[in-house]
């Protein structure tokens, strides 16, 4: 089946500084890749999404690009904020289409920006 | 406003008791998901439902059940056969594998349920 193996945290970073978390995937095909936040104490929110080798997703300043010959989708940030501060997830649907459209998180990398 | 609740927001169990957590959606996905989280880790699929009166196992499936008798609702019951319930507990749903044309719709969270054993 499908895996994601994301780099272990946490990350602690100055306000300002450049991020990096890296995310590579083992899939069948060329599933669409997801990045998720979780802020303290709450649910999970969807970041950014690609859904075809190439894609570049962004948002909030965040980017990552769906790179097919390296299997990866590094999440990056020119300039943290101390409200970038929470847990960062990378995802894939579970295997085949028909599989329930179960997703695969990564163990989930932990960000700590400092003033 | 569209979204998914969880309630409650922090529930409190002793020993032995069956507990029951709530989620519903008024966003009209056909597909619904719980998750178990621990401290650290990542998220580990316990139950999903694509439809109304069907779910299937996830990962971690064992000490927990599940219906689903509306489209907006997918309670979770933590029952007493389940060793280590303590955990934060989320739910999601997504528009359904049988809409999605080749591409996976990505999943909407909840808030969470913290769960504690006493």
């Amino acid at each position: 089946g499908n895996s994601v193996t994301q780099m272990e945290g946490p990350v602690t970073l100055s306000e300002e500084a450049f991020l990096t978390i890296n995310c590579t995937y083992t899939a069948t095909g060329y599933p669409s890749l997801f990045w998720y936040v979780q802020y303290p104490g709450e649910g999970l929110q969807l970041l950014l999404k690609a859904t075809k080798a190439d894609d570049k997703g962004s948002n909030k300043g965040f980017e990552a690009t769906y790179r097919k010959e390296t299997t990866s989708f590094h999440l990056e940030k020119g300039s943290v904020q101390v409200s970038d501060s929470a847990v960062y997830f990378c995802a894939l649907p579970g295997g085949s289409y028909n599989q329930g459209g179960k997703l695969i998180f990564g163990q989930g990398t932990e960000l700590s920006v400092k003033p | 406003d569209g979204g998914i609740t969880q309630s409650p927001k922090y529930l409190f169990r002793k020993e032995g008791q069956n507990v029951t957590l709530s989620c519903e959606q008024n966003l009209n996905h056909d597909a619904m998901y719980w998750y178990r989280q621990d401290p650290g880790q990542g998220l580990r699929l316990i139950y999903y439902s694509q439809i109304v009166n069907d779910f299937q196992k996830g990962d971690i499936a064992e000490g927990y059940s599940v219906s689903r008798e509306k489209k907006e609702s997918f309670p979770l019951t933590v029952t007493s056969a389940q060793k280590n319930p303590t955990a934060f507990y989320l739910c999601a749903s997504s528009i359904g594998s049988f809409k999605a044309s080749r591409v996976y719709n990505e999943q909407f969270f909840g808030p969470g349920t913290r769960l504690t054993v006493l």
